[in-house]
């Protein structure tokens, strides 16, 4: 079936650094993706999405990088900072009505 | 507003009892709600979904079900409970849009 995984479980980065977080998607038929963050013990929250027409798309400090070709998702974080420590999330839309999520990467900032 | 209050937040509970998790979310009228569970370490799983009033859609079989008796009401439930249904549970409302997605704060069940 179809399913949205991630390439690393857990990244660990220097503060100041930038952080590239990884997603892979298999439904070709998916035409917007989204990303979130969730802190320990809170609901995730959403960061930023792309819908497939775009190969990139910027907010503030963060940048989703969408290849349609291999069907990569990226999320990088410029000058990442402690309080960006959490598991990202990346999600698909497929039908409209649901998200189907990835498992989760951990970014750990050290300071 | 896509305010989503979610109770209790925290509740341990032993197998068998019943269950009863409560979520009401504020904004448009007729919005797209979900129940998602997590469990620890691990990502989100679909359990149900609803379009309006009275509809649901179970995404897994389980112990489980749903119920969304006003528009911006939606409960989840169970009968008896069993250890596996231990988990962190997501309600979610969707944007006007209908593409995105805003999650509660959670509630965290513990099946002793």
């Amino acid at each position: 079936g179809e399913s949205v995984g991630l390439h690393l479980p857990t990244l660990s980065v220097q503060e100041g650094d930038n952080s590239i977080i990884n997603c892979a998607y298999s439904n070709s038929a998916s035409d917007y993706f989204i990303w979130y963050k969730q802190e320990s013990g809170k609901g995730p929250q959403f960061i930023i999405d792309i819908r497939s027409n775009m190969d990139k798309r910027q907010g503030q400090r963060v940048t989703v990088l969408l290849n349609k070709t291999v069907k990569h998702l990226s999320l990088q974080i410029a000058a990442t900072q402690p309080g960006d420590s959490a598991v990202y999330f990346c999600a698909e839309n497929i039908d409209g009505n649901k998200l189907v999520f990835g498992a989760g990467t951990i970014l750990r900032v050290k300071s | 507003s896509q305010t989503i209050h979610q109770w209790p937040a925290t509740l341990v509970q032993p197998v068998g009892s019943p269950l009863s998790l409560e979520c009401t979310v504020e904004g448009t009228s007729n919005p797209n709600l979900y129940w998602y569970r997590q469990a620890a370490g691990r990502g989100l799983q679909l359990l149900f979904y609803s379009v309006g009033i009275g509809q649901i859609s179970s995404e897994v079989p389980q112990n489980l079900s749903a119920s969304r008796p006003q528009d911006r009401q939606f409960i989840l439930s169970s009968k008896k409970l069993l250890l596996s249904d231990s988990g962190f549970y997501l309600c979610a409302r969707d944007t006007d849009s209908g593409n995105t997605i805003y999650f509660g704060e959670g509630s965290w069940l513990t099946v002793v």
